[in-house]
């Protein structure tokens, strides 16, 4: 299984701040025909996942912009440009380019 | 709005089954397959499988292949997913999510609990 280690596991910010999540793959993750299935999902506390950013750099539906994805291969990385308070909770990255999907261990997002 | 509401917590014993129901709403259902995911503390997120809403087909990963089976009821918009041979590590809240190249639509959870 393609394992995506997530660093940090833990971020602490204040509001404002911009920060950035990284995602590692352990295998590429361009698929034969130039797709890339990776995915940022937030989880606030009590709340169900989310859709960030979907296929690496596109934003979701209704989604703040200053929430960006990019990255290519082995490396993704996530960035908020001026953290809210709204913003925190756990992140997750996924991938669905390579049986079975699989999820980044998550980084928590927490205030200064 | 597009909406998938599952069922309710379960308290099961070992080695007994659980059926768990995901209604969608708000959407033409057959327009998009439904996934199963798996949360807990110590293995994060965990991907079961998906349900093609209009044909019935399904994908498995591997590792539930034999404990979760998916179907679904199009008269009623709704996936169901059974747990078989439950045991302790089957604990964990499990969500529905719409795919249509990404989950842009999750369930609220269902909390299953396995214990005698």
């Amino acid at each position: 299984d393609v394992v995506l280690t997530q660093t940090p596991s833990t971020l602490s910010a204040t509001i404002g701040q911009s920060v950035s999540i990284s995602c590692r793959s352990s295998q590429s993750l361009l698929d034969s025909a130039g797709n890339t299935y990776l995915y940022w999902y937030l989880q606030r506390p009590g709340q169900s996942p989310q859709l960030l950013i979907y296929l690496v750099s596109n934003l979701g539906s209704g989604v703040p912009n200053r929430f960006s994805g990019s990255g290519s291969g082995t490396d993704f990385t996530l960035k908020i440009s001026g953290v809210e308070a709204e913003d925190l909770g756990v992140y997750y990255c996924m991938q669905a380019t390579h049986a079975p999907w699989t999820f980044g261990g998550g980084t928590k997002l927490e205030l200064k | 709005q597009v909406q998938l509401q599952q069922s309710g917590a379960e308290l099961a014993k070992p080695g007994s089954s659980v059926k768990i129901s995901c209604k969608a709403s708000g959407y033409t259902f057959t327009s998009y397959y439904i996934s199963w995911i798996k949360q807990t503390t110590g293995q994060g997120l965990e991907y079961i499988g998906y349900i093609n809403t209009g044909s019935g087909g399904t994908n498995y990963n591997e590792k539930f292949k034999g404990k979760a089976t998916l179907t679904v009821d199009k008269s009623s918009s709704t996936a169901f997913m059974q747990l078989s041979s439950l045991t302790p590590d089957d604990s964990a809240v499990y969500y529905c999510a719409r795919w249509g190249w990404y989950f842009d639509y999750w369930g609220q959870g269902v909390m299953v609990t396995v214990s005698s």
